[in-house]
C-alpha cells in the first residue's frame, strides 16, 4: 500500500536557521513527488515536483531533493513568512490514470524572527 | 486571477441535511480531483474526473456522497444526509493532462462543519 510519512510534525526555527523537512515514502513505482505550501485556510500551494533519484530543484531559500525512499526539503536562512504547513505527496505509476495524489499529514514550520 | 474557484468557502449546516459544494476549475484543465482535509490527517483523495471518461469514485466514503461534472468544468460535490464526521475542508484541484506525474493547483476549499 502506497504510503507517505513526513517528520517532525512540526518545527520551530530562528530566523535564518537553517534546516530539513523529510519526507519517507513507499510506492510502487514512483510517478512523481510533489512538495506543496499551505497557509492556514487556504489550499496548498505548489511548490516542486521531482520525478527520478537524484533529481533536485531549487526555489528562492527551498530546495528539494530526492532519493529513491525518501525526499527532503531543505530551509536555508528561512524568514517568518516562511511559516506554513509543508505538505509532501506522491502518484504511483500503477495507480491506474487516475493520477491521485496521496499525501502525508505535513510539517508545520514555524520561523521566529 | 485565473486559479481554481470554490463555493462556498465556508458551509455550517445541521445533521441530516444535504450540502452542495462548487468547484471552478482552471480553464482548459481537463482533469478535476475532490479531496478531503480533516483536522490532523492528511489530505484523502476522493474522487477524479477527465474528460469524458467515466469518473474514479474509488475514494468516496459512503454512498452518501456524489459528485458530478458538467460539460467538462464545473463540478458539484454532494452529500447527503450530512453526519458529524464529514465535517472537513472539501478541497478541488484541476491539472492538464501530460506525461508522467502532472501538478495539481488547488482551490481554497470549503470548510464543511455539520452540527
Amino acid at each position: 500500500e502506497d504510503q507517505v510519512t513526513q517528520s517532525p510534525e512540526a518545527l520551530r526555527l530562528q530566523e535564518g536557521e537553517s534546516s530539513s523537512l523529510n519526507c519517507s515514502y513507499t510506492v510502487s513505482g514512483l510517478r512523481g513527488l510533489f512538495w506543496y505550501r499551505q497557509d492556514p485556510g487556504k489550499g496548498p500551494e505548489f511548490l516542486f515536483t521531482l520525478y527520478s533519484a537524484g533529481e533536485e530543484k531549487e526555489k528562492e531559500r527551498l530546495k528539494a531533493t530526492l532519493t529513491k525512499k525518501e525526499s527532503f526539503l531543505h530551509i536555508t536562512a528561512p524568514k517568518p513568512e516562511d511559516s506554513a504547513t509543508y505538505l509532501c505527496a506522491v502518484q504511483d505509476f500503477y495507480g491506474g490514470a487516475t493520477n491521485k495524489l496521496i499525501f502525508g499529514t505535513g510539517t508545520l514550520l514555524a520561523v521566529q524572527p | 486571477g485565473a486559479g481554481v474557484s470554490q463555493s462556498p468557502s465556508n458551509k455550517v449546516t445541521e445533521k441530516g441535511k444535504d450540502v452542495e459544494l462548487r468547484c471552478d476549475p482552471i480553464s482548459g484543465h481537463t482533469a478535476l480531483y475532490w479531496y478531503r482535509q480533516s483536522l490532523g490527517q492528511g489530505l484523502e483523495f476522493l474522487i477524479y474526473f477527465q474528460g469524458n471518461s467515466a469518473p474514479d469514485k474509488s475514494g468516496l466514503p459512503s454512498d452518501r456522497f456524489s459528485a458530478e461534472r458538467t460539460g467538462g468544468s464545473v463540478s458539484t460535490l454532494t452529500i447527503q444526509r450530512t453526519q458529524q464526521e464529514d465535517s472537513a475542508v472539501y478541497l478541488c484541484a484541476s491539472s492538464s493532462m501530460g506525461q508522467g506525474g502532472n501538478e495539481q493547483f488547488f482551490g481554497p476549499g470549503t470548510r464543511l462543519t455539520v452540527l
